[in-house]
């Protein structure tokens, strides 16, 4: 399969502890993008790649998150002192052009 | 910022029945337009897009949306569901670099 690629599917954390997700985009794909979706939402967007450079970064992006793409290739996305109102989907997302192709998403889980 | 609205939250029909889903973007000008859909356990999925021309568009799957742009609308149709076109449908939009999706429309198909 040479879809975009998220790990790990699943994460449980308890308050205050540090998470971190990865997303291996398609393989010609210069710009990455992550989302988060919660229940009963679509998909709100958090950050925007390309190439390494991040190039916008949403309101929703608190000081505690922050997410890198060091060669370009993959992206991780950190989430420090994790709250429970954090719990959410966590897509990602990559594109050559204008349409973007979905990762299956990391669902994170915080007790 | 554009802002997208889904009418439905849920749809249930029965196999057969003729399907729209109602998708109203906020602003005008050029847009680029989406529907994704995600079936159960799966990634979302690109159903089709809108970019310019004919504004009857054909997607995967049967499906077909039409852009009117006097109303800001982009209403996803099929004139015949299957029970496997049981999913979660999200309407976007583009603005700038990211997607603006609606909270999605869950339609059940009975057999």
């Amino acid at each position: 399969d040479t879809g975009v690629s998220q790990d790990p599917r699943h994460k449980i954390t308890k308050r205050g502890q540090n998470v971190t997700f990865r997303c291996d985009p398609i393989s010609e794909h210069n710009r990455l993008y992550w989302y988060r979706q919660t229940l009963g939402q679509g998909p709100e967007f958090l950050t925007y790649f390309q190439n390494e450079a991040q190039l916008e970064k949403s309101r929703l992006l608190s000081d505690r998150f922050s997410a890198e793409r060091p060669k370009g290739s993959f992206s991780t996305l950190e989430i420090q002192r994790t709250e429970q109102g954090d719990s959410a989907m966590y897509l990602c997302a990559s594109s050559f052009g204008v349409v973007q192709y979905f990762g299956a998403g990391t669902r994170l889980s915080v007790l | 910022a554009q802002s997208v609205s889904q009418h439905n939250h849920h749809v249930i029909l029965s196999e057969a029945a003729s399907l729209e889903l109602g998708c109203n973007y906020s602003y005008g000008g050029t847009v680029n337009l989406f529907w994704y859909v995600q079936y159960p356990g799966q990634h979302l999925q690109l159903l089709l897009k809108y970019f310019s021309g004919d504004p009857l568009v054909k997607g995967i799957k049967g499906f077909e949306a039409e852009f009117i742009k006097s109303k800001f609308s982009f209403n996803l149709r099929k004139p015949s569901v299957q029970w496997s076109d049981t999913a979660e449908y999200f309407c976007a939009v583009r603005d700038g670099n990211k997607l603006v999706f609606g909270a999605g429309t869950i339609l059940r198909v009975k057999s």
